[in-house]
């Protein structure tokens, strides 16, 4: 597609269900971001692809969030027995940056998730 | 490893400037600019490389000052459309992933 498409739009979801939110980046992008935005505040790192390296996990706020992309192009996040600080818009961003090189992130729309 | 960001927010009229500072605690490789409108995904304004670069784009413009570790966007006669949250990436030597500060809320009013 012409740009990063991520699904679903809105997901609304009951306190301990698990989710997950889908990515596809454009096509040809080595690498992928998954962000947190929670209602007016900053973007919050999660997790980095990097082609077939290993995924950068550092920004992962709980083991009940894991994230994986297939053949290098789509990517799921997964949050598992969601709770209510859960609730965000989670971004998805991709980038045709080679390691050390320029890295311009193209966002997706976003999936906004509440957790009741 | 999150840059910081200011002013929080500033509310300017219509022509007038403006500067976002952001600043890290750590030697950079690079700092990015985005802005986000209200309910949109964010979008790349641009990239500065280099200690001492400076970018422009329309009336736009950033500077990197690598020995400070901060870099700075200038907005000049602001126009209502430059409304929006203004954040600042920053990406550390040898290092895969950026960093975003917490955001600039920048309203222009009439």
């Amino acid at each position: 597609g012409a740009g990063v498409s991520q699904s679903p739009s809105n997901k609304v979801t009951e306190k301990g269900k698990d989710v997950e939110l889908r990515c596809d980046p454009i096509s040809g992008h080595t690498a992928l971001y998954w962000y947190r935005q929670s209602l007016g505040q900053g973007l919050e790192f999660l997790i980095y692809f990097q082609g077939n390296s290993a995924p950068d996990k550092s920004g992962l706020p709980s083991d009940r969030f894991s994230a994986e992309r297939t053949g290098g192009s789509v990517s799921t996040l997964t949050i598992q027995r969601t709770q209510q600080e859960d609730s965000a818009v989670y971004l998805c961003a991709s980038s045709a940056r080679e390691r050390g090189g320029k890295d311009t992130q193209y966002f997706g729309p976003g999936t906004r998730l509440t957790v009741l | 490893q999150q840059p910081v960001q200011s002013p929080q927010a500033v509310i300017l009229r219509e022509g007038e400037d403006a500067v976002i500072n952001c600043s890290s605690s750590k030697a950079l490789y690079s700092v990015h600019w985005y802005r986000q409108k209200h309910g949109e995904a964010p979008i790349f304004l641009m990239i500065l490389l280099k200690g001492g670069e400076q970018k422009g784009h329309d009336k736009i413009s950033a500077s990197f000052n690598e020995k400070k570790q901060q870099s700075s966007l200038y907005l000049t006669a602001s126009q209502l459309s430059y409304s929006g949250t203004y954040f600042c990436g920053t990406e550390m030597r040898n290092n895969n992933d950026m960093r975003f500060g917490a955001g600039t809320r920048l309203t222009v009013k009439p």
